[in-house]
């Protein structure tokens, strides 16, 4: 099955640095990577959608600044988190996905990283 | 406005017993479904998805039934096992668009 490495699992950070997160597909190239981010007992929420190549596109209520994110392979989407304060702490999760010109694809997820931000 | 819901936030089974998770939407543009399971700290597992032309789509122990008319789906484990015991989402999206919705998850409990 297809495969997304992200990395780290954990990061604890001071408030008002920046934190980056890595996104991989391992077995296949995707065309679009989405973030997501979920609060406890809360569902997964979309921050934004890349496309390789293009600038990200975020949903409403997403600060483009504060949450910059970059796609510049079929194979690798980071999401850097800056200027950090302890609201931002969450559980960031990417997802790829392959494109198909017809039909779907499911969403494929990494582990997700716990953001604790100090 | 909560376009995917799950109404049971919990749900225990015996094993060996059938779950039914349910999962209901409003928006009738969606015609792609798909379930996710997910364990604690770490992201959620594609299991099975579900096309608007079809109203089963089954994957070994895994079973998914769309209700269009209902706007309903549902998950059918069947026999439930104690690693079953998951957080459980339930998604939709329309063709093309690749954006997904996610409900708020059911937690399963399967009990030995």
């Amino acid at each position: 099955g297809a495969v997304v490495s992200q990395h780290p699992s954990r990061v604890i950070c001071k408030s008002g640095t920046s934190v980056k997160i890595e996104c991989r597909s391992l077995d296949f190239q995707a065309t679009t990577m989405f973030w997501y981010r979920q609060f406890p007992k809360q569902s997964l929420m979309l921050m934004a959608t890349s496309n390789e190549g293009s600038k990200a596109t975020y949903e409403q209520g997403v600060e483009k600044d504060k949450f910059l994110i970059n796609h510049a392979s079929l194979t690798l989407s980071t999401l850097t988190v800056t200027s950090a304060h302890p609201e931002d702490s969450s559980f960031y999760i990417c997802s790829a996905i392959f494109v198909k010109l017809e039909g779907n694809s499911p969403l494929h997820f990494g582990n997700g990283t716990r953001l604790t931000v100090t | 406005d909560q376009q995917v819901k799950q109404n049971s936030p919990s749900l225990s089974v015996q094993e060996g017993r059938i779950s039914i998770l349910n999962c209901d939407y409003t928006n009738s543009m969606f015609d792609y479904f798909l379930w996710y399971k997910k364990y604690p700290a770490e992201g959620p597992t594609f299991l099975i998805s579900i096309s608007s032309i079809k109203d089963k789509n089954e994957d070994g122990r895994f079973t998914v039934f769309l209700n269009k008319s209902a706007k309903h789906l549902s998950l059918h484990i069947v026999p439930s096992q104690p690693g079953d015991s998951a957080v459980y989402f339930c998604a939709a999206s329309i063709t093309g668009t690749y954006k997904y919705i996610f409900g708020t998850g059911t937690r399963l409990k399967v009990l030995a």
